[in-house]
């Protein structure tokens, strides 16, 4: 039962311009959601978070939109660049529990 | 400070055999999970411990895996007659109590043959 879902396995960005990652999620209790990178042969990375009582998280390049009516959340990297070309996952958290739902992952590929 | 470590990076083994996984994860981390990632798939919640708390064990996929962890330090995952189904990186976790974000390790990739 995959409770959060990325549907888009991969994505292919200019460099420069805006990467759009997107994640969809069914379970409406979920109160974090949070965005990993993953490069080749290491773990995921930690990127940014959003309680679900906000709707947008900025920090830097990143920001995070999240849509609870559509139960859907998106990453922006603007300006995308290359060192971005990674795996994405979104998950998503019941409080400050135990129980991380990933995603399977968005592979994105910033083009110099 | 060092980050999460695990050991081995690497482990091929038969079908049947007994493997151990080890995680150190960062100093002062009440909390750790494991979690699995095959191939084309997402990551997999596999365990929790926090702190000296019961364990969350309601990811292991079946009763051929089982993990200990010592108070707060390391962790190990073992795997009981591996199958080939079990092939997979095997990812820990470890984060601050209260805090969102977990800190990866690098993670140990298991070929069962």
């Amino acid at each position: 039962d995959q409770q959060v879902k990325q549907n888009s396995p991969s994505l292919s960005v200019q460099e420069g311009r805006i990467s759009i990652l997107n994640c969809d999620y069914t379970n409406s209790m979920f109160d974090y959601f949070l965005w990993y990178k993953k490069y080749p042969a290491e773990g995921p990375t930690f990127l940014i978070s959003i309680s679900s009582i906000k709707d947008k998280n900025e920090d830097g390049r990143f920001t995070v939109f999240l849509n609870k009516s559509a139960k859907h959340l998106s990453l922006h990297i603007v300006p995308s660049q290359p060192g971005d070309s990674a795996v994405y996952f979104c998950a998503a958290i019941r409080g400050t529990g135990n129980q991380f739902y990933f995603g399977t992952g968005t592979s994105l590929t910033v083009i110099p | 400070g060092a980050g999460v470590s695990q050991s081995p990076s690497n482990k091929v083994t038969e079908k049947g055999k007994d493997v151990e996984l080890r995680c150190d994860p960062i100093s002062g981390h009440t909390a750790l999970y494991w979690y699995r990632q095959r191939l084309g798939q997402g990551l997999e919640f596999l365990i929790y411990f926090q702190g000296n708390s019961a364990p969350d064990k309601s990811g292991l996929p079946s009763d051929r895996f089982s993990a200990e962890r010592t108070g707060e330090s390391v962790s190990t995952l073992t795997i009981q007659r591996t199958q080939q189904e079990d092939s997979a990186v095997y990812l820990c976790a470890s984060s601050s109590w209260g805090r969102i974000g977990q800190y990866f390790g690098p993670g140990t990739r298991l070929l069962v043959l």
